[in-house]
């Protein structure tokens, strides 16, 4: 049971590459989410699925787009990378949607864009 | 959505214990206060649950006053390993759109 999965752990991308990060879970979870931290601060919501077939912007949705494969892949896409973009994302899932089920997360993955 | 307060940091020593509290005046009727637990590199951690009273597991204890408008996270005999980043959230129950982590409290443990 490996949880929470995330690829790729570290990236380096020119402002104006795209690439998509991928984010698993094997806990048949319903719901799933993007977190980005920037350095010193907390976690803040990029987009999240309640439920497979379904997404909905969080805190700081602008600049990227997500893709609820199935029930246990999301993934997150930047079309055109700013350094504004350079972050630590995190991938978490939960087995419900409220703040009242646990969230799993990933181990992150450190991106810098140039 | 309840907006929460915690210290940014605070410091102790192996084998004392750690009360972090966190404050949310406005919080609202079906509201649940949770707290994460952050290492360095890592994602977030739950540490521990709660709606009113007191709650213990087998990590911290969570103590939530009558009226709700605040908590506080008790970490027993901490040690060094408990240096971490602390948060404290506070939401809705039907809103996961809404979770803000804030900038937590920073725990260092020294000996």
């Amino acid at each position: 049971n490996a949880g929470v999965t995330q690829t790729p752990k570290f990236q380096v991308l020119k402002t104006g590459q795209s690439m998509t990060l991928q984010c698993a879970q094997d806990m048949n979870h319903n719901s799933m989410y993007w977190y980005r931290q920037d350095p010193g601060m907390g976690l803040r919501l990029i987009y999240y699925s309640a439920s497979e077939g379904t997404t909905d912007k969080g805190e700081v949705p602008n600049g990227y787009n997500v893709s609820r494969l199935n029930k246990r892949e999301f993934s997150l896409r930047l079309e055109s990378a700013a350094p504004s973009q350079t972050s630590v994302y995190f991938c978490a899932s939960s087995e419900g949607w409220t703040l009242a089920d646990t969230q799993y997360f990933g181990p992150g993955t450190r991106l810098t864009v140039l | 959505l309840a907006k929460t307060t915690q210290p940014i940091s605070m410091d102790s020593y192996e084998g004392q214990e750690v009360n972090i509290t966190c404050s949310h005046n406005n919080i609202a009727t079906n509201d649940y206060i949770t707290w994460y637990q952050q290492f360095p590199s890592q994602g977030p951690r739950f540490i521990i649950q709660g709606y009113k009273t007191k709650v213990t597991n087998e990590v911290a204890s969570l103590f939530i006053p009558a009226d709700r408008k605040s908590s506080t996270l008790s970490l027993p005999r901490v040690s060094l390993s408990d240096t971490a980043v602390y948060y404290c959230l506070v939401g809705f129950t039907g809103g996961g759109n809404k979770l803000t982590f804030g900038t937590g409290t920073q725990l260092k443990v020294e000996l």
